[in-house]
């Protein structure tokens, strides 16, 4: 079993829509939960990352973490056609030095 | 913005072949990550390197071997490659100073193995 589960999708929704994605995890060691974006056939971006429980926003993004639930989210407002990529969690342990572990990826479209 | 620097982008090797793989961080990173992404699936760690030591190692072959240069950037060889060594290679890099939930990813390298 993953250590972290992420449900591949594919997601489908109209330009301007609120976009909810989703992972559970089963390491409670795992203290800094990160979203990255990949394009097709491109290097995972990082979009942002949460440090423990709690949310942060950034722009029409906002992630939320819930450890007691060890679950997180990554939530998308006025979602554009340009947002249609793969969106990743990733997990870590410490902060100094360390191996990401990955979801494994929920596709999601954009349609105008 | 400077970026993660990884050549070459594709590669084209035979059975038993070796190939190197390269990665130029960003200016003032120390930290190089190694990750393998097959296709549909999520990028799994290999190895990674800080201030040119190795630092963590992960499902990594033994047929693999990497390192970090003074200059920071790191090379990883594949040596007796097999067709199921076609992946994506990822190569990222963390800031001096930094935390490892900064990881910032090059644009991988796509090995082909025929």
């Amino acid at each position: 079993q993953k250590e972290v589960e992420q449900d591949p999708g594919p997601l489908s929704v109209p330009e301007g829509a609120i976009v909810s994605l989703n992972c559970t995890y089963s390491n409670s060691a795992f203290q800094y939960f990160m979203w990255y974006r990949q394009y097709s056939r491109k290097g995972p971006e990082l979009l942002m990352y949460t440090y423990s429980s709690g949310n942060k926003e950034d722009g029409r993004f906002t992630a939320q973490v819930d450890k007691s639930s060890k679950y997180i989210s990554l939530f998308i407002r006025d979602s554009q056609p340009s947002d249609s990529a793969t969106y990743l969690c990733a997990m870590i342990g410490g902060s100094t030095l360390g191996r990401l572990y990955f979801g494994r990826g929920t596709q999601l479209t954009v349609w105008p | 913005a400077a970026g993660v620097i990884q050549s070459p982008r594709h590669l084209i090797k035979e059975k038993r072949e070796t190939a190197t793989l390269k990665c130029y961080p960003i200016p003032r990173h120390d930290t190089v990550y190694w990750y393998q992404q097959g296709p549909g699936q999520d990028p799994q760690f290999l190895i990674s390197f800080y201030e040119k030591m190795q630092s963590d190692k992960g499902s990594i072959p033994d047929r693999f071997s990497a390192q970090q240069f003074s200059d920071y950037h790191s090379e990883l060889n594949m040596s007796s490659l097999e067709l199921g060594d076609s992946a994506l290679y990822f190569c990222a890099s963390q800031p001096m100073g930094g935390g490892a939930y900064e990881q910032y990813f090059g644009p991988g390298t796509r090995l082909t193995v025929t």
